[in-house]
């Protein structure tokens, strides 16, 4: 059974607009959440986290939220660019402090 | 700046032959890790280690070696392959063990292994 989920396998959005990625997970052990990005032939690269103390968590045009009660976190990206055409990924590190992985979401931004 | 490098990228083996998939990072990172990545799946944790001379089972160990004799080096062995084996792997690094427990890793590019 998946405990990190990510329901959307793609996305699309206008260039200029706000990209919305989601993710639920279903271990409340979980501590620590990350978001990842990945090109085509790459491996992934760190994008952003959140730790559960918190509920929001900004890196420029990035920003990561954290609903621990609905075990639901989302990624926003604003403005959303061309280059931020990829595949993302959450993640979340349990007790053991592994890295538990959704299977990504493919974000397409139109012209 | 090499980072983590891995090779080959590209590897068709029959069912029963062995290989090593090769990586290496030239950051002097403590932590690194192997995983790999199938369609429609996140990618799973295939063995890691937090120093030289240490390694451990992640959540698909099986089928698979690993060793860490120097800092630097961390080759994946597959003993005798599997079609099951069919994947895309990735090693990662992280520079402490403090950093591996937050997940800031750096990945290699991939290597992309067919057992027919």
């Amino acid at each position: 059974d998946q405990q990190v989920k990510q329901n959307s396998p793609s996305l699309s959005v206008q260039e200029g607009r706000i990209s919305i990625l989601n993710c639920d997970y279903t271990n409340s052990m979980f501590d620590y959440f990350l978001w990842y990005k990945k090109y085509p032939a790459e491996g992934p690269t760190f994008l952003i986290s959140i730790s559960s103390i918190k509920d929001k968590n900004e890196d420029g045009r990035f920003t990561v939220f954290l609903n621990k009660s609905a075990k639901h976190l989302s990624l926003h990206i604003v403005p959303s660019q061309p280059g931020d055409s990829a595949v993302y990924f959450c993640a979340a590190s349990d007790s053991n402090y592994q890295l538990i992985w959704g299977a990504g979401t493919k974000l397409i931004i139109k012209p | 700046n090499a980072g983590v490098t891995q090779t080959p990228k590209f590897q068709v083996l029959k069912t029963g032959q062995s290989m090593t998939l090769q990586c290496a990072q030239d950051m002097n990172h403590e932590y690194m890790s192997w995983y790999r990545q199938d369609p429609g799946m996140g990618l799973r944790l295939i063995h890691y280690s937090v120093g030289a001379g240490i390694t451990d089972q992640g959540e698909v160990p099986n089928g698979y070696n690993v060793s860490r004799s120097t800092t630097e080096d961390f080759p994946l062995r597959l003993l005798s392959a599997a079609p099951s084996q069919t994947s895309v792997y990735f090693c990662a690094s992280s520079y402490s063990v403090a950093e591996r427990d937050t997940g800031e890793l750096f990945f290699g590019e991939g290597s992309r292994l067919t057992v027919l």
